[in-house]
């Protein structure tokens, strides 16, 4: 049962251009979504996240927008660079558990 | 420089045999994770502590062990009875058990089992 979904295994976009990764959830309890960001052979760094009684959070070049009655989230990342291209995994915590769980993870390339 | 140091970051192990993969922390917190990730399936929880001497099994530590002695270290034993042990490993730690999900990450350990 995959609690929190990444349905494009990649995306494709230009330097410059905006980014627009999403991410779907089934769990309506989830209290914090996050996204990481991991490059080959490393493990994931935290980037940016948005708590759910929020509806978007900005930080430089990365904004996520959490939709709750649609259970989803993007990130935007505006413009986008070629050191962005990595994994992006979102996560999501809280429900019965409490744990973090997370999607499968975008790869993201941006060509030069 | 504050961290976490994975050990060894490739290891390479026959069927069969248990091997010991080793995390150290030097942020001083009290909570440590295992992830495993494998490709199309992102991480999934293999075993989770709170705090020193106390552990949990995440969603799927049938085939593994841990053990927290000590506040740094959190080391995991993938043993025969695992029955997929190829994967990379990650390691993390955070202020309090999952807080608001921001992990701290090792740089992981390949496992690949002959």
């Amino acid at each position: 049962d995959q609690q929190v979904k990444q349905n494009s295994p990649s995306l494709s976009v230009q330097e410059g251009r905006i980014s627009i990764l999403n991410c779907d959830y089934t769990n309506s309890m989830f209290d914090y979504f996050l996204w990481y960001k991991k490059y080959p052979a490393e493990g994931p760094t935290f980037l940016i996240s948005i708590s759910s009684i929020k509806d978007k959070n900005e930080d430089g070049r990365f904004t996520v927008f959490l939709n709750k009655s649609a259970k989803h989230l993007s990130l935007h990342i505006v413009p986008s660079q070629p050191g962005d291209s990595a994994v992006y995994f979102c996560a999501a915590l809280g429900g019965a558990t409490n744990k973090l769980i997370f999607g499968t993870g975008t790869l993201l390339a941006v060509q030069p | 420089d504050g961290g976490i140091t994975q050990s060894p970051k490739y290891l390479f192990r026959k069927e069969g045999q248990n091997v010991t993969l080793s995390c150290e922390q030097n942020l001083n917190h009290d909570a440590m994770y295992w992830y495993r990730q494998d490709p199309g399936q992102g991480l999934r929880l293999i075993y989770y502590s709170q705090i020193v001497n106390d552990f949990q099994k995440g969603d799927i530590a049938e085939g593994y062990s841990v053990s927290r002695e000590k506040k740094e270290s959190f080391p995991l034993t993938v043993t025969s009875a695992q029955k997929n042990p190829t994967a990379f490993y990650l390691c993390a730690s955070s202020v309090d058990i999952f807080g608001t999900g921001e992990l701290f990450f090792g740089e992981g350990s390949r496992l690949t089992v002959l």
